[in-house]
């Protein structure tokens, strides 16, 4: 089955640091992979998304390319904020069939300091 | 723009109760995904919808049973609360297709069993 592994957390930087939370995953097919933010006490929020190899996902300055030969996503920032603060989840979607529920990883907790 | 809306956001319930959860996807997206999160989890999948039927199932206990109406909006209902029941519920909604549709979720309904 279709499996993600993140990077453990928790990640703690300071403001303008560069920040990378690994991300690989296992599936068959050509699955479109995610990653998406839960600040406290909220919901989740798509932050990018790539949806077949090399492509480049980007949103708030956060990037994550789809690499098929190393089966990795990871987000990267240049300098991050406080308001970075958050959880990310990174999350594969499966191809055809019924297979498009979400498979999510673990979750790494980010906390930037001033 | 509009987005998932789920209600009630807040529930508590106690043991072996039944609550129902709601959830209204963003207009014009046919499929509906419920996932549960337990307290520092990544977010599980239940079961999902596609035009009112169901279109996949994962780890949904038995006591729990689910639907889409015609208006595409889905209700969750479950029976015999237990204290592990405990957690975030959130719905996602996505047009439908092959690849890549993005899912986006609702705020989530907090369950606490007592």
């Amino acid at each position: 089955g279709n499996s993600v592994t993140q990077m453990e957390g928790p990640v703690t930087l300071s403001e303008e640091a560069f920040l990378t939370i690994n991300c690989t995953y296992t599936a068959t097919g050509y699955p479109s992979l995610f990653w998406y933010v839960q600040y406290p006490g909220e919901g989740l929020q798509l932050l990018l998304k790539a949806t077949k190899a090399d492509d480049k996902g980007s949103n708030k300055g956060f990037e994550a390319t789809y690499r098929k030969e190393t089966t990795s996503f990871h987000l990267e920032k240049g300098s991050v904020q406080v308001s970075d603060s958050a959880v990310y989840f990174c999350a594969l979607r499966g191809s055809g069939g019924s297979n498009y529920k979400l498979t999510f990883g673990k979750g790494t907790l980010l906390t930037v300091n001033p | 723009a509009a987005g998932v809306i789920q209600s009630p956001r807040h529930l508590i319930k106690e043991k072996r109760e039944t609550a129902t959860l709601k959830c209204y996807p963003i207009p014009r997206h046919d499929t509906v995904y419920w996932y549960q999160q337990g307290p520092g989890q990544d977010p599980q999948f239940l079961i999902s919808f596609y035009e009112k039927m169901q279109s996949d199932k994962g780890s949904i206990p038995d006591r729990f049973s689910a639907q889409q109406f015609s208006d595409y909006h889905s209700e969750l209902n479950m029976s015999s609360l237990e204290l592990g029941d405990s957690a975030l519920y959130f719905c996602a909604s996505s047009t439908s297709g092959r690849g890549g549709e993005t899912q986006y979720f609702g705020p989530g309904t907090r369950l606490l069993v007592l």
